[in-house]
């Protein structure tokens, strides 16, 4: 059975505090992705990276940071948390190829108070 | 820019009738891949069907079908014999072809009346 697990359901965290949201695939994907997730807004790109080290902006990268040292794990990192960084967090993974179906974790909840 | 519009943030129905979810999106590529996606209130997103733009055949997954219309930029999802395991949250997801990243619509919600 094909998974990714995001290390946390719900998180709460204060103004300022640095934040890491751990995402692990077990499916040797090249791909994974951040998406936040806002009521109205859908799905948002955060960052990617289709590679071991390697990265790339989505839509929306401000105030955040990702890391991917090894190919089944990609972090993401708010460098100094602020309430509007409150919001559903979900990670995904996907085959570098076409057509290809992207896998979805069980997402984490953020609060930023 | 891509773009993906779900009009309809919330839709309902009775069990076992046919609802039909709505989307657009805006592209000047010709060649791309639209997907539905799934998210019930346990927040595991999973695919439900997915459309290649240059198959003019509609994709069809047991009681779960599209009607595509590449002129309209148009993707609507039908399901069929609707089941309380349908309620949902469903997005429309674009994916221009060579690209990694889907681009996500705002999404539906279905509920299913009993």
């Amino acid at each position: 059975d094909v998974k990714v697990t995001q290390s946390s359901r719900y998180l709460v965290k204060r103004t300022g505090e640095k934040v890491f949201l751990e995402c692990v695939q077990d499916m040797d994907h090249e791909n994974m992705f951040w998406y936040r997730q806002d009521p109205g807004l859908g799905l948002r790109l955060i960052y990617f990276s289709y590679d071991v080290k390697m990265k790339e902006k989505g839509d929306i990268p401000e105030g955040y940071s990702v890391s991917r040292e090894k190919k089944e794990r990609f972090s993401l990192i708010l460098e100094s948390a602020s309430t509007n960084q409150t919001s559903m967090y979900l990670c995904a993974s996907s085959r570098q190829s076409l057509n290809t179906e992207a896998f979805f974790g069980q997402g984490t909840r953020l609060t930023v108070v | 820019a891509q773009t993906v519009t779900q009009s309809q943030p919330e839709m309902s129905v009775q069990e076992a009738e046919t609802v039909t979810l709505s989307c657009t999106y805006d592209t000047s590529e010709s060649d791309y891949y639209l997907f539905w996606y799934k998210q019930p209130p346990s927040r595991q997103m999973i695919l439900v069907i997915r459309q290649e733009a240059y198959k003019q055949q509609n994709a069809t997954e047991n009681r779960f079908s599209v009607n595509f219309q590449k002129a309209a930029k148009s993707f609507s999802l039908k399901i069929s014999d609707s089941q309380l395991g349908d309620a949902a949250m469903y997005f429309c997801a674009y994916n221009p072809r060579g690209a990694q990243k889907l681009v996500f619509g705002q999404g539906t919600r279905l509920t299913i009346n009993p």
